[in-house]
């Protein structure tokens, strides 16, 4: 099956600045990956889906890519704010064909004012 | 307003005690979830279910069952047989294909 990581534990990035984010799968490339945003004592809520044919999303100011090559995906919050604060959770499927969702342990990302 | 609905938040356990854990949702949707979380450990699919009366282990299943009476509900039960419950479980739903996954507040469980 599958094993996610993403690509630190903690993030501190100064307000305003880009914050960015990795996920790095290991096995078979899935038909899609997802990112949610997890805040503390709470479930987490789903941001964006990236199919794999597709190079790049957006949605407002986050941009995700998906790079089926190098098995990674880049997650971008441009102009952070302190609100951005929270947990980033990427997803996707456990095994190939699968309907499961397998997630990372999270990078818990804080926007410094 | 539609959206899955956990309780209790917070729920005690004396060792020994088997407790359920509720998990409602009026999306209409076919498949539910539950996950474990741990500090540090991601979320850990405990079971799900994609169809009323049927379900399947996930990667942590013992300790834990389950039932699916009702496509909108979906209980876990934390049996003493489970060595380690104190974690926060996530209920989630999703239709087929899990595209996109709609989670609950949590349940925090802590032994005492």
């Amino acid at each position: 099956s599958q094993k996610i990581e993403q690509n630190s534990e903690a993030l501190n990035i100064q307000e305003g600045k880009t914050a960015t984010l990795t996920c790095n799968y290991t096995n078979y490339s899935p038909a899609y990956l997802q990112w949610y945003r997890q805040d503390p004592g709470r479930g987490p809520v789903f941001l964006l889906l990236i199919r794999e044919n597709e190079k790049e999303k957006r949605k407002e100011r986050l941009k995700v890519t998906f790079d089926t090559t190098l098995k990674q995906s880049l997650f971008h919050i441009t102009a952070s704010q302190p609100a951005d604060s929270a947990t980033y959770l990427c997803a996707l499927p456990a095994n190939f064909g699968n309907e499961k969702l397998t997630f990372g342990t999270g990078t818990r990302l804080t926007i410094i004012p | 307003d539609g959206g899955i609905t956990q309780s209790p938040k917070y729920l005690f356990r004396k060792e020994g005690q088997n407790v359920t854990l509720s998990c409602e949702q009026n999306l209409n949707h076919d498949a539910m979830y539950w996950y474990r979380q741990d500090p540090g450990q991601g979320l850990r699919l405990i079971y799900y279910s994609q169809i009323v009366n049927d379900f399947q282990k996930g990667d942590i299943a013992e300790g834990y069952s389950v039932s699916r009476e009702k496509k909108e509900s979906f209980p876990l039960t934390v049996t003493s047989a489970q060595k380690n419950p104190t974690a926060f479980y996530l209920c989630a739903s999703s239709t087929l294909g899990q595209i996109e996954a709609f989670f609950g507040q949590g349940t925090r469980l802590t032994v005492v």
